[in-house]
């Protein structure tokens, strides 16, 4: 069964600090990845997807992410974090053979004016 | 994108009473899916629901306590049933769109007293 590892629980940055969310999965075949951002009170949103192709994909608000196959990871990074990013971030994977989709345990972003 | 309305969003229930989710699809969709969010936890699956067949149970999870409706395309149902305070959560409805993007509704939060 596949499983997703989110290693920093609680993150908090300054403002126009960088970031870098770690997310590792464990699945042998081909997977598809997803980060999904909680803002408080709000409903999960996609943030950027990955299927195939290049493995460095952009995705909204200034979001992009990098998967490396050799290393089962699709990291979540932004040059330059505002106050509004503040928010929980999850990690998702799925594959051809199990379409729903297996969560991180999320990162909680505290971005501090 | 699919627009998914969930009812109710929030509800207070007392404990031994059970309590129907509606999720309503503005769109046909082949894969629905139900999910919990226990407070300050990731997302847990609870079951794909079929169209026209019996809804799949991830371990742990069983009809008798979770049933699940799905009569077409566009409409799933939610039973939380014999309710006790460890089933306050957020459940919610997400769905695929048919490109490999699952899409989640807003959520509805229950409370069991």
């Amino acid at each position: 069964a596949q499983s997703v590892s989110q290693h920093n629980h609680h993150v908090i940055l300054s403002e126009a600090a960088s970031l870098e969310l770690g997310c590792n999965y464990s699945y042998g075949g081909t997977v598809n990845l997803f980060w999904y951002v909680q803002y408080p009170g709000q409903h999960l949103q996609l943030l950027l997807k990955y299927f195939s192709g290049d493995p460095l994909v952009k995705g909204i608000k200034g979001f992009e992410a990098e998967f490396i196959k050799s290393k089962f990871s699709f990291n979540l990074r932004k040059p330059s974090v505002q106050w509004s990013d503040t928010a929980e971030y999850f990690c998702a994977v799925n594959h051809a053979g199990r379409r729903a989709l297996t969560f991180g345990s999320g990162t909680r972003l505290q971005v501090q004016p | 994108s699919a627009v998914i309305s969930q009812k109710p969003s929030r509800d207070i229930c007392q404990r031994g009473t059970s309590l129907t989710i509606q999720c309503q699809v503005d769109s046909q969709v082949t894969m629905m899916f139900w999910y919990r969010q226990q407070p300050g936890q990731s997302l847990t699956l609870i079951a794909t629901a079929n169209q026209g067949s019996e809804a799949t149970y991830e371990s742990g999870f069983v009809i008798d306590k979770f049933p699940i409706s799905r009569p077409n395309l566009t409409f799933s149902t939610l039973t939380v049933s014999n309710m006790s305070p460890e089933d306050s959560s957020i459940y919610l409805c997400s769905v695929e769109d048919g490109e490999n993007t699952i899409y989640f509704g807003e959520g509805s939060w229950l409370t069991v007293v």
